[in-house]
C-alpha cells in the first residue's frame, strides 16, 4: 500500500520568512496531493492540492511542488503570519482509490 | 452551512463499556471515512464507507465497527474500548473517489481507562 512520509515534524519560523514543508510516497500509481491544515480543536481543512499532471500550483502565499520522478511534493508558504501556526498534513492518494494516505504531520510555529 | 457533525467532543469511559461515535454530514456526500490522530502518526483510516450498506476496512480497524444505514450518518462503534484507542478521532465525508476534497468533523477525543 501507499506510505507517506513528512518531514520535519516540527518547524518555527520568524514571522515574514518562509516555511517548506517535505513529503515522499511510494506508491508511483497516486496521482492526487492535497494538503490540509488544522487549527488547534478543529479538523483538518484542504489548503491546496495538486494533481499529476502539474508540477506546481500557487495559491496567495502558498504553493506546492510535484516531483514525479523522485516522488516528493513540498508545500511552500511565503511571508509567514501567526495565523500560519497549526498542523499541516500531506496526503496521497489514487483518483479511483477510496483511500487518503497520510502523512505524519508537520507543526508549524510562527513566532512574532 | 455545509458540515461534518461528530458526537460527542469528548468521551472518557472505562475499558470494556460499549461506546459510539456519531458521525452526520448534510452535504449528500457518497463517502465517508473514520480516521485516528496519532501523534507522530498523522490520520490512519479505520473505516470507510462508498454507499449507504457498503463499508470496508481501512488500514487499522481491528477493535472497531461501523455501520451505514443511511447516506448522512456513519457512526463509530468500539464494542469494547481498550486503553490503547485512547486517540483523536475524526470523521470526513467526500463526494467522490480520491481526488476529491475531503471535508472532517471537530473530531472527537476519547480517553479509554
Amino acid at each position: 500500500g501507499e506510505n507517506v512520509e513528512q518531514h520535519p515534524s516540527t518547524l518555527s519560523v520568524q514571522e515574514g520568512d518562509s516555511a517548506v514543508i517535505k513529503c515522499t510516497y511510494s506508491d508511483s500509481a497516486s496521482n492526487y496531493f492535497p494538503w490540509y491544515k488544522q487549527e488547534l480543536g478543529k479538523g483538518p481543512q484542504l489548503i491546496i492540492d495538486i494533481r499529476s499532471n502539474v508540477g506546481e500550483k500557487k495559491d496567495q502565499r502558498i504553493a506546492v511542488t510535484l516531483n514525479k520522478t523522485a516522488k516528493h511534493f513540498s508545500l511552500h508558504i511565503t511571508e509567514t503570519q501567526p495565523e500560519d501556526s497549526a498542523v499541516y498534513f500531506c496526503a496521497a492518494s489514487r483518483a479511483a482509490g477510496n483511500k487518503l494516505t497520510f502523512g505524519g504531520g508537520t507543526r508549524v510555529l510562527v513566532k512574532p | 452551512e455545509a458540515q461534518v457533525t461528530q458526537n460527542p467532543r469528548y468521551l472518557i469511559t472505562v475499558t470494556g463499556k460499549k461506546l459510539t461515535v456519531t458521525c452526520s454530514q448534510n452535504m449528500n456526500h457518497e463517502y465517508m471515512s473514520w480516521y485516528r490522530q496519532d501523534p507522530g502518526l498523522g490520520l490512519r483510516q479505520i473505516y470507510y464507507s462508498m454507499n449507504v450498506e457498503v463499508t470496508d476496512k481501512g488500514d487499522v480497524p481491528e477493535g472497531y465497527k461501523v455501520s451505514r444505514k443511511e447516506k448522512r450518518n456513519f457512526p463509530l462503534i468500539l464494542e469494547s474500548p481498550s486503553p490503547n484507542q485512547t486517540s483523536l478521532y475524526f470523521c470526513a465525508s467526500r463526494y467522490g473517489q480520491g481526488n476529491t476534497e475531503a471535508f472532517f468533523g471537530q473530531g472527537t477525543r476519547l480517553t479509554v481507562v
